[in-house]
């Protein structure tokens, strides 16, 4: 069993509609990070959160410490959205273990 | 936008020939990390550095080797490419504990 368990491994939603993926983790942390990664394979870090919850836009991040769960949430989804979206955590001295992707698809 | 860079994005080359893989930022970020990600797949730690003359190696096993002589570069060098060294290879950086990541925009290997 991996340490970070992402789900579902693919999504596929139509424009609009509100999405969620899902983050579980085994291990202790200290922060816990959301990622994009689009098809070109750049990654651009979205969220950092250690407790609580985020939002920048239309995309919401929320963490429970208690149950080592997180999810990410995406509002009024648009095509642009899809990409790979990667969970990763932080178990203290910076080195991160990933999940392995979310792969995102919003059609028109 | 974060100001971080890898040369070549893209690289295809014959079995046996050492290659270099080029990383740098212009944040002065301490702490460097080089990932192998396999299409598909998620990203792992191949090696790591919290400073200059700091390297380690990262939690899976890879034949590469890394250097940092200077702050902001940090090359990732294969004496000799074989190809079960194809896959993507993202570079990144940070400063504190914790800290969000900057990647760069990765390095696409494939070796024939």
């Amino acid at each position: 069993k991996n340490e970070v368990e992402q789900s579902p491994q693919n999504l596929t939603a139509q424009e609009g509609e509100f999405i969620t993926i899902n983050c579980s983790y085994s291990v202790g942390i200290s922060a816990l990070h959301w990622l994009q990664q689009h098809p070109g394979g750049g990654i651009v870090s979205l969220f950092m959160l250690s407790s609580g919850k985020k939002k920048h836009g239309r995309l919401i991040a929320t963490i429970n410490i208690q149950e080592k769960h997180s999810s990410l949430h995406i509002t009024a989804s648009h095509p642009r959205d899809s990409a790979v979206y990667i969970c990763a955590v932080g178990p203290g001295a910076q080195k991160l273990v990933f999940g392995q992707g979310t792969r995102l698809t919003i059609n028109p | 936008e974060a100001d971080i860079y890898q040369t070549p994005r893209y690289l295809v080359i014959g079995t046996g020939k050492k290659i270099t893989l080029e990383c740098s930022q212009t944040m002065g970020h301490d702490k460097m990390y080089w990932y192998q990600q396999d299409p598909g797949m998620e990203l792992h730690l191949i090696h790591y550095s919290y400073g200059v003359n700091s390297t380690e190696k990262g939690d899976l096993s890879s034949e590469s080797t890394v250097s940092r002589i200077r702050t902001e570069h940090f090359p990732l060098t294969l004496e000799s490419a074989r190809p079960s060294h194809t896959s993507q290879y993202l570079c990144a950086s940070n400063v504190g504990v914790p800290d969000t990541q900057y990647f760069g925009p990765g390095t696409r290997l494939t070796v024939l």
